[in-house]
C-alpha cells in the first residue's frame, strides 16, 4: 500500500506557483521522498526527489518539513501543460527491487 | 535522445494467443521494470531486472514473464492472455535500483 496522502485534486491559475502537498506520516529514516507526475496516460515523469532536506531543480522545488511527516512540491510557474496527476511516493533507496509503489495522487488542473 | 521505447503502443489480441511487448533502452541502465497500471489500482509492479539475467517478480507476475539476455531489452511475454490482463503497460529503467526510473510511453493491450 502507498505510504502517502495526497489531496485528489486542485487547481492552479496559469502563471501561479502550484503547491502540492503530501502527507507521509509513517516515513522511516531511510525512505526519499519522490514526484513523478503523469500527462494523460503517458508514461510517468520523475520530476524530483528528497531525504531531507529542500531540493530544486529545473522543474521544481522539493520542500520537507523537519520532521519530515510531510512535503510540498512546488512549480513556480504553472502552465496548461503542467496538467497531470502528480504522484508523491516515499521510498528507500536501496538495491531492494527498486519498486515505486504509486498512490492514486493529485490531478492538479491548471486553468488559464 | 535517451529514451525508453515499447513496441507495439497498442494491441489487441484474443484470448489465448500468445504475445510479446518489447522495452527497449538507450541509456546503458542496469534496471528495468515492468508496470501495469489499471483503474483505481494505480500502477503496480510486474517484473524487475538489477541486470543481465537477473529477474525477479514484482507485486503482480502471474500470467506473465520476462528475459533479460541483454542490457538495453526486457521483453514482456504473455504465454495465454486471458481479459484480466486488459490494461495499460508501461516499460522503466534507470542507472540502478536506487535512482529514478524512466518511463516509456505505454502499451494498451486489450484481450477479447
Amino acid at each position: 500500500d502507498a505510504k502517502t496522502t495526497q489531496p485528489p485534486s486542485m487547481d492552479c491559475a496559469e502563471g501561479r506557483a502550484a503547491n502540492l502537498p503530501c502527507n507521509h506520516s509513517t516515513i522511516s529514516g531511510n525512505e526519499y521522498v519522490y514526484w513523478y507526475r503523469q500527462i494523460h496516460s503517458q508514461g510517468p515523469q520523475y520530476i524530483i526527489h528528497g531525504l531531507k532536506n529542500n531540493e530544486t531543480n529545473e522543474m521544481a522545488s522539493l520542500i520537507i518539513t523537519e520532521d519530515r511527516k510531510s512535503s510540498t512540491l512546488i512549480l513556480p510557474h504553472a502552465t496548461l501543460r503542467d496538467t497531470a496527476v502528480y504522484y508523491c511516493i516515499v521510498r528507500v533507496v536501496d538495491n531492494q527491487g527498486g519498486k515505486l509503489i504509486f498512490g492514486q495522487g493529485t490531478e492538479l488542473s491548471v486553468k488559464p | 535522445e535517451a529514451q525508453v521505447t515499447q513496441n507495439p503502443r497498442y494491441l489487441i489480441t484474443v484470448t489465448g494467443k500468445k504475445l510479446t511487448v518489447t522495452c527497449s533502452q538507450n541509456m546503458n541502465h542496469e534496471y528495468m521494470s515492468w508496470y501495469r497500471q489499471d483503474p483505481g489500482l494505480g500502477l503496480r509492479q510486474i517484473y524487475y531486472s538489477m541486470n543481465v539475467e537477473v529477474t525477479d517478480k514484482g507485486d503482480v507476475p502471474e500470467g506473465y514473464k520476462v528475459s533479460r539476455k541483454e542490457k538495453r531489452n526486457f521483453p514482456l511475454i504473455l504465454e495465454s492472455p486471458s481479459p484480466n490482463q486488459t490494461s495499460l503497460y508501461f516499460c522503466a529503467s534507470s542507472g540502478t535500483a536506487e535512482y529514478e526510473q524512466y518511463f516509456g510511453p505505454g502499451t494498451r493491450l486489450t484481450v477479447t
